[in-house]
C-alpha cells in the first residue's frame, strides 16, 4: 500500500535554513501537500506541488520534487522560531484521500 | 466562514462508555473526513464521506461509526470506549477546486479513555 516517510526531528539555529524530506510511494500521486501542525492545533496547508512539476516557490518556502527517487523536499529559508512546529508531508491517493507521514519535529534555536 | 469546528475540546471517558464526537463545516463541501493522530505519529484515517448519506471506512475504522445526514455535519460515534482509542482526533472537510485539492482541518479533540 501508500506509504509516506519523513525524519522524526530537526533542529536549526534561527537564520538558518531548514530542510525537510520526504519519501512517498504511490507514483501515480496528483499531488503532494506540506502541512504545518503547531501545538495544541489543527493541521494547516503550507504549500503543495503538482506532480507534473519539479520545483515550487512561495516566499521562504522552497518545494522539491524528485519523481524519479519519490522524494519530496521543503526548504524554509530564514527559519525563524515561529517556524517550530511539526511539519506533515501527504500524498494524494487515487480516490482523494491523502496519506500522511508521521511528521517531523522543527525546533528553531535563538 | 467559521471553517471547521469540532467539539468538544477535550473529553475524559471510563473504559466502556459512549460518546459522539461532533464535526461540522460551513463551506459546503462534499468531502469530509475522521483522522486521529496517536502521539508522535501522522494522522490515520478512521472514516470518510463524499456527500450526504454516503460514507467509507478509513484506515482504521474498527471501534467507530459515523452518519452523514447533511453535507454540514459528520458526527463520530464511539460505541463502546477503550484505552486504545485514547487519541486526539482531528475532522476535516475538502472540496475540488478545479483540479486542486485541500483538506481543511478542524482543531481538534483530545480523547483520554481510562
Amino acid at each position: 500500500g501508500e506509504d509516506v516517510e519523513q525524519s522524526l526531528f530537526l533542529s536549526v539555529r534561527e537564520g538558518d535554513s531548514s530542510v525537510i524530506n520526504c519519501t512517498y510511494t504511490d507514483s501515480s500521486s496528483t499531488y503532494l501537500y506540506w502541512y504545518k501542525q503547531e501545538p495544541g492545533a489543527g493541521l494547516q496547508l503550507l504549500t503543495y506541488i503538482f506532480s507534473n512539476m519539479d520545483m515550487k516557490q512561495d516566499q521562504r518556502l522552497t518545494v522539491l520534487l524528485n519523481k524519479k527517487d519519490k522524494h519530496l523536499s521543503l526548504r524554509i529559508a530564514d527559519t525563524q522560531t515561529g517556524d517550530s512546529a511539526i511539519y506533515f508531508c501527504a500524498e494524494m491517493d487515487s480516490s482523494y484521500k491523502l496519506i500522511f507521514g508521521s511528521g517531523t519535529r522543527l525546533l528553531v534555536r535563538p | 466562514n467559521a471553517g471547521v469546528t469540532q467539539t468538544p475540546k477535550f473529553r475524559i471517558l471510563k473504559i466502556g462508555q459512549s460518546m459522539t464526537l461532533q464535526c461540522t463545516q460551513d463551506m459546503n463541501h462534499n468531502y469530509m473526513y475522521w483522522y486521529r493522530q496517536d502521539p508522535g505519529m501522522g494522522l490515520k484515517l478512521i472514516y470518510y464521506s463524499v456527500g450526504a448519506g454516503i460514507t467509507d471506512k478509513g484506515e482504521v475504522p474498527n471501534g467507530y461509526n459515523v452518519s452523514r445526514s447533511t453535507t454540514e455535519d459528520f458526527p463520530l460515534r464511539l460505541e463502546l470506549a477503550a484505552p486504545s482509542q485514547t487519541s486526539v482526533y482531528f475532522c476535516a472537510s475538502s472540496t475540488l477546486a478545479g483540479v486542486f485539492y485541500e483538506q481543511y482541518f478542524g482543531p481538534g479533540t483530545r480523547l483520554t479513555v481510562t
